[in-house]
């Protein structure tokens, strides 16, 4: 069965870095687009960023752009958020989704990992 | 940047009430809009894609419509199940756009 499975969540201070991984199995992750989706606490969804099935085509969200990375590793069927210049309103429980065409995304979630931006 | 407006922020119903949450968008993105459940400490849940699609498993009293600016979610004959929060997600140009949410109690 399909299954996301998100990490790397933390404890940090603003200004810092952090690294976020989702792990995909039960399906061929190759094929699919893959998004970082957060929700900040007692909040709704925001849309974070989308890494294309070959990892040559990126986009943002303008609260991220150019301090957050998205990137993919298909021999190890992983996805990525590199978070840099962390900020308190980066506090979320971020999930990745999968996309597998344009009409067709976000069909399946993982867990979400928690990052908390605190000094 | 695409703008969804989603009416109303939360809503009071009753089991067997027909209800109807509504997204504007602030331009028009044909029929690229779908719709989320989310239940407390929940992951999000697709219910509808491509405006009108019914994802496979949801129960057929959810439906979807609408195309360019206006969306509607229709719950016909709410159950005990469906109090939760809604949202849309257009899809149409990057960055992708949730509207700000819906939340279902129970009068």
């Amino acid at each position: 069965q399909v299954q996301l499975v998100e990490s790397g969540g933390g404890v940090v201070q603003p200004g810092r870095s952090l690294r976020l991984s989702c792990a995909a199995s039960g399906f061929t992750f190759s094929n699919y687009n893959m998004h970082w989706v957060r929700q900040a606490p007692g909040e709704g969804l925001e849309w974070v960023a989308v890494i294309s099935s070959e990892g040559n085509n990126q986009f943002y969200a303008d609260s991220v752009r150019g301090r957050f990375t998205i990137s993919r590793d298909n021999s190890q069927n992983t996805l990525s958020l590199q978070m840099h210049v962390l900020r308190v309103e980066d506090t979320a429980l971020y999930y990745c989704a999968r996309e597998i065409n344009w009409i067709d995304l976000l069909d399946y979630w993982g867990q979400g990992t928690l990052v908390t931006v605190s000094s | 940047d695409i703008q969804m407006t989603q009416s109303p922020s939360a809503m009071s119903a009753s089991v067997g009430d027909r209800v109807t949450i509504t997204c504007r968008a602030s331009q028009g993105i044909s029929n690229y809009v779908a719709w989320f459940q989310q239940k407390p400490g929940k992951v999000p849940k697709r219910l509808i894609y491509a405006s009108s699609s019914l994802q496979s498993g949801v129960p057929s009293r959810f439906s979807g419509s609408g195309s360019g600016t206006e969306f509607t979610l229709t719950i016909s004959g709410l159950q005990p199940e469906d109090f939760a929060t809604y949202y849309c997600l257009q899809h149409k140009t990057y960055p992708l756009s949730f509207g700000g949410g819906t939340k279902v109690e129970i009068k």
